[in-house]
């Protein structure tokens, strides 16, 4: 079973509009990471949260870790068309990423 | 500094042939991993490798499947003979050490498998 899943699963706002991402996993974590996948390209890493952290900010992006619900949300704010992407959460219960199904979303200018 | 790299990109073949993934994992880095996004469903983990040694290969699904990196640099992924729920992204990552502070896996833009 998947140890990351975020929801929504996809996400439509207008250019400027902020965005929020959640994610849930199942096991206890020493941080849990955001990427971010562009259409044809490779993940990017973007922010870590570690599990004495609650709340964790850069740039235009915000997250937030609640590890007795064993949850975190990812913000993005005054959200732009180039953040058009699928957004994943994961974790590392062992030695390797564990990935939810991502949030797919969609900027419109 | 170069990223980590793989190649095809794009790869179309027909049920039951064979194909070879590549993965060139940024210099100097021990760790190398293949993920695997199917179609609408997460991304799992295939397999990582410490430098020519498999660490953990508990992702690979069946024995079509062979993984190697000779010499500890690139990594190979062969698919033999390859069905058609084998279509889906393929990921290298590579990351620097087994320390607590090498979080970080840095990926490749992936290769898209179709088989058809």
């Amino acid at each position: 079973s998947q140890q990351g899943e975020e929801d929504p699963q996809a996400l439509s706002i207008q250019e400027g509009e902020n965005a929020t991402m959640n994610c849930s996993y199942k096991t206890s974590i020493n941080n849990l990471q955001w990427y971010r996948q562009n259409s044809g390209r490779g993940l990017v890493h973007l922010i870590l949260i570690r599990s004495n952290e609650r709340e964790k900010h850069s740039g235009r992006l915000r997250v937030t870790l609640d590890t007795s619900k064993k949850s975190s949300s990812l913000l993005i704010t005054a959200s732009r068309a180039a953040d058009t992407a699928s957004y994943f959460c994961a974790t590392k219960p062992t030695s390797t990423l564990t990935f939810g199904k991502g949030t797919m979303l969609l900027v419109s200018p | 500094e170069a990223g980590v790299t793989q190649f095809p990109s794009h790869s179309v073949i027909e049920k039951g042939q064979t194909v070879t993934l590549r993965c060139d994992p940024i210099s100097g880095h021990d760790n190398l991993y293949w993920y695997r996004r199917v179609m609408g469903k997460e991304i799992k983990f295939l397999l990582h490798f410490v430098k020519e040694s498999k660490q953990d290969e508990s992702g690979m699904p069946n024995n079509r499947f062979l993984a190697e990196r000779t010499g500890g640099t690139y990594s190979t992924l062969k698919v033999q003979p390859a069905e058609l729920e084998d279509s889906g992204v393929y990921f290298c990552a590579s990351s620097h050490g087994l320390t607590s502070s090498s979080y970080e896996q840095y990926f490749g833009p992936g290769t898209r498998l179709t088989v058809t």
